[in-house]
């Protein structure tokens, strides 16, 4: 079992729908968790950060659930720009030294 | 630019050969990581680097596979004798672990292709 899975998808979306993914990790004393966003054929790059009360950035909400190990992110009224593989990130020190990716969940926003 | 910068960007080797890869980290940040990519994988975690000290490296890293960062500033990670299953993407990141989002900035990679 991997330390942190996610659903490979695809998800195919319309534009301003609304999308879930969720990340589960194995290990119970991961401290600090990460969404990231990775382009076609370009480096990752940090999305937000998941903190224990939720989180939201405009369109983008991350939550953590810590009693069923998961990190879920939302995006609500998808835009075209949104198309990528979003990374979820899981940290076992709370400053960051090794991070165990997800294999990530591709969305495709679609006119 | 004051990104993360890779070099090269592509490499194209022989098996059997050996090859090095440098990066070059935001001059401020004292961590640096290497992961390495494959096609519809997310990173795997390498080894890291605080100032020159290797901290940490993977167990899935073989002998072949060393990395340095002698002064504390760019680093090389080195593969002897390389293999097919060698082929990858390899991602270089640095960090300021003293930042509140401990975020990990990425340079563009180098694709390393054995043929």
């Amino acid at each position: 079992r991997k330390e942190v899975e996610q659903d490979p998808g695809p998800f195919n979306v319309p534009e301003g729908a609304t999308v879930a993914f969720n990340c589960t990790y194995s290990n119970s004393a991961s401290q600090s968790f990460f969404w990231y966003r990775q382009d076609c054929r370009k480096e990752p790059k940090l999305l937000m950060s998941v903190y224990s009360s939720g989180n939201e950035d405009g369109r983008f909400t991350a939550q953590l659930n810590r009693a069923s190990q998961y990190i879920s992110l939302l995006i609500r009224d998808s835009k075209l720009s949104d198309s990528a593989t979003y990374l979820c990130v899981v940290n076992m020190l709370t400053n960051a030294g090794k991070s165990t990716f997800g294999d990530g969940t591709t969305l495709t926003v679609k006119p | 630019d004051t990104g993360v910068s890779q070099d090269p960007r592509h490499k194209i080797t022989k098996r059997g050969q050996n090859v090095t890869f440098r990066c070059d980290p935001i001059s401020e940040h004292n961590r640096l990581y290497w992961y390495r990519q494959t096609l519809g994988q997310g990173p795997e975690f390498l080894t890291y680097f605080q100032n020159e000290a290797q901290l940490e490296k993977s167990r899935l890293l073989s002998d072949r596979f060393s990395a340095e960062r002698p002064k504390g500033s760019f680093s090389t990670l080195e593969i002897q004798r390389t293999e097919q299953g060698d082929s990858a993407m390899y991602l270089c990141a640095s960090s300021y672990p003293q930042t509140s989002s401990h975020e990990q900035y990425f340079g563009p990679g180098t694709r390393l292709t054995v043929t």
